[in-house]
């Protein structure tokens, strides 16, 4: 079945750049997503990837896809204290972003 | 624009209680979704609405576990009778057709049973 790892948590110092790395199983994976969890909230889509492409870019954050390896990163440039919150990889294989499979959850703390 | 708006917050009950849990979607969102996120885990889809119809409960623990959008607007996530794995938040999401990559998350309803 598909499967999403992500290692637990990482943590870097205010102005770094943070790197969340995600691996998934399913080659069949079509989309890509990352989303961001607050305390006490929901999440947040931040980006999402299609399979097809290497990279994204959206300001501060960076995707990129490897799919031989079936690795996927997002890059946080200038991470910020407010970026602090658990992070999310998800993977789909349609359209339908409700059908996707989860990781854990990567815990981002970003220290002043 | 209100987001997705959920009650309650909180729910403390005992195993072999029933409760409820309510879900008001973005207007105009014709998909709704509820998950269930244990502690430490990522969220899993438990059922998915379009409008007032099912596109998918292959995941509802259906013996116990039940779903309604009546007038595919509001919808209400039911557990009869609970037991203790069950203790998780419960989000609710909605996406816009046409937009579903763009699912707007409620805030959650943390579940406890004890």
């Amino acid at each position: 079945g598909e499967d999403v790892e992500q290692s637990l948590f990482l943590s870097v110092r205010e102005g770094d750049s943070s790197v969340i790395n995600c691996t998934y199983t399913d080659s069949s994976s079509t989309y890509l997503y990352w989303y961001k969890q607050e305390p006490g909230a929901g999440l947040q889509l931040l980006t999402y990837i299609f399979s097809n492409m290497d990279m994204k870019q959206d300001q501060r954050l960076t995707v990129l896809l490897n799919k031989k390896d079936k690795h996927l990163s997002l890059r946080i440039a200038d991470t910020q204290t407010g970026d602090s919150a658990i992070y999310f990889c998800a993977e789909s294989k349609n359209t339908n972003a409700g059908k996707s499979t989860f990781g854990d959850g990567t815990t981002l703390t970003v220290k002043p | 624009e209100a987001g997705v708006a959920q009650s309650p917050r909180y729910k403390i009950i005992e195993k072999r209680q029933s409760v409820a849990f309510w879900c008001n979607p973005i207007s105009g969102h014709a998909t709704l979704y509820w998950y269930q996120q244990i502690l430490g885990q990522g969220p899993k889809l438990l059922i998915q609405f379009q409008n007032n119809g099912v596109v998918d409960d292959s995941q509802l623990p259906k013996d116990r576990f039940s779903a309604e959008r009546l007038k595919g607007v509001d919808s209400t996530l039911k557990i009869q009778p609970a037991k203790l794995e069950d203790s998780a938040v419960y989000l609710c999401a909605s996406s816009s057709p046409g937009g579903s990559h763009e699912q707007y998350f409620g805030p959650g309803t943390r579940l406890t049973v004890t």
